[in-house]
């Protein structure tokens, strides 16, 4: 069965206070781990997909690494707008159709 | 690119009704569709996986004969909550996969979300 594991579970910054946030997984055959971006009563919206440990990518304060048991998000002299609640979403093998999501990391960014 | 609409974005109905939810790829094809349920501060729990033309396969747990998917086109899938419940007031983001990219698995996108609440 497919896990992932986010954490912390919420984190507090002051603007411009660089961080991580780390989703631990294991999974059968990966095809994929994905960063969403929530916000307060929306849906999810997509960042990145990463698909082999090494690859990174970026977005504007954004960057997502991999490596074969976690992923890091990091954020860069964050905004208060990049207060958000962020998913990791990986999937495996065994369930092609469907995705495994975290509980999340809930980022509150103070001015 | 890859937008998901849902329509109503928010419902409130009376116990005993039905409420029927539209997920639509605005710019792309979706093969599949999937429709999650939302809890406050809860992680995305996962309901039904719907494949156009055919049955929605459920979730262990997800009431077949309550939740009703229809996935009739490849832009268009549906949601009907029937004879609706408080305890189905919820958050319910519907989901599409694509558009797919050579060589790589496809990415979901997700709606912006109905709130139902149900009296």
């Amino acid at each position: 069965e497919d896990q992932v594991t986010q954490s912390p579970e919420a984190l507090r910054l002051q603007e411009g206070e660089s961080s991580s946030l780390n989703c631990s997984y294991t999974v059968s055959g990966l095809r994929g781990l994905f960063w969403y971006r929530q916000d307060p009563g929306k849906g999810p919206e997509f960042l990145f997909t990463l698909y082999s440990a090494g690859e990174e990518k970026e977005k504007e304060r954004l960057k997502a690494t991999l490596t074969k048991k976690e992923s890091f998000l990091h954020i860069t002299a964050p905004k208060p707008e990049d207060s958000a609640t962020y998913l990791c979403a990986v999937r495996g093998a065994s369930g092609y159709s469907t995705l495994t999501f975290g509980k999340g990391t809930m980022l509150l960014v103070s001015p | 690119g890859a937008v998901v609409s849902q329509h109503p974005s928010w419902v409130i109905c009376k116990s005993g009704t039905s409420v029927k939810i539209e997920c639509r790829s605005l710019d792309f094809q979706a093969t599949t569709m999937f429709w999650y349920r939302q809890f406050p501060k809860q992680s995305l729990m996962l309901m039904a996986t719907s494949n156009e033309g055919s049955k929605a396969t459920y979730e262990q747990g997800v009431e077949k004969d309550k939740f009703l998917i229809n996935h009739a086109s490849l832009t268009l899938s549906t949601l009907t909550v029937t004879s609706a419940h408080p305890e189905d007031s919820s958050f319910y983001i519907c989901s599409a996969r694509g558009p797919y990219n050579r060589g790589q698995q496809e990415t979901q996108y997700f709606g912006p979300g109905t709130r139902l609440l149900v009296l």
